[in-house]
């Protein structure tokens, strides 16, 4: 089945440590985006790739990167995490095209714990 | 830009009673407009979406949400809740140009009971 993949499912690092997710699709679509959601909140989007064109949230933090090597993978740095970093991280994909409504694909999602 | 009220953080029902999760938006420009479930540590599943035609949408499990254009709503309803529903939903919307990311609302908890 066609899906988005999110490695792993449970990341626990050390408070200052740099950590990678990743996410990866079988979908074939053009945009990819990362979403930060905490407890009881909505996601918040961070940035998103339109193929390999990055555009970031005004409010992201300099602390969060993107990488996007090729239509499948998509790759969240966090470069020194803070005990705030602790969230569900997830992965959506879509494919823009006229009147399809960017309905975005989701991931299970990483649950990043801060210690 | 978007914005998206889920007025009630949180919804309790009793198993088999109905159900309605309001959504209200607000745009300058014409939008679709989405729900999206998540279930316990997992991530969002798209329930439903209106994108153009009947304003009356379905989908397999039973929910329905009808836009209205003229209060900007799109109100989600189930006549007879499951304790399987029992979940964090979102209504989202983005605008009709060909490339627009999603504006979510906060969410609301359903949570049914036996």
């Amino acid at each position: 089945d066609a899906m988005v993949i999110q490695n792993p499912r449970y990341q626990v690092t050390q408070f200052g440590k740099p950590v990678t997710l990743s996410c990866s699709q079988t979908l074939n679509h053009n945009v990819m985006y990362w979403y930060q959601q905490k407890s009881s909140q909505a996601p918040k989007l961070l940035f998103h790739y339109y193929d390999k064109d990055f555009n970031n949230e005004a409010d992201t933090p300099d602390n969060f990167q993107s990488r996007r090597p090729n239509t499948s993978f998509c790759f969240l740095d966090i470069r020194s995490p803070g005990l705030g970093d602790a969230a569900m991280y997830l992965c959506a994909t879509s494919r823009v095209s006229a009147g399809a409504g960017n309905e975005q694909f989701f991931g299970p999602g990483t649950r990043l714990t801060v210690l | 830009a978007q914005s998206v009220t889920q007025l009630d953080s949180q919804v309790p029902v009793f198993e088999e009673a109905p159900v309605e999760l309001r959504c209200n938006y607000s745009s300058s420009v014409s939008v679709y407009l989405f729900w999206y479930v998540q279930y316990p540590n997992q991530g969002l599943q798209l329930l439903l979406k209106y994108l153009s035609g009947s304003t009356l949408v379905e989908s397999i499990n039973g929910f329905e949400a009808e836009f209205n254009k003229s209060q900007t709503s799109f109100h989600l309803r189930k006549p007879s809740v499951h304790i399987s529903d029992t979940a964090e939903y979102f209504c989202a919307v983005s605008d009709r140009s060909g490339y627009s990311t999603l504006t979510f609302g906060k969410g609301t908890m359903l949570l049914v009971s036996p």
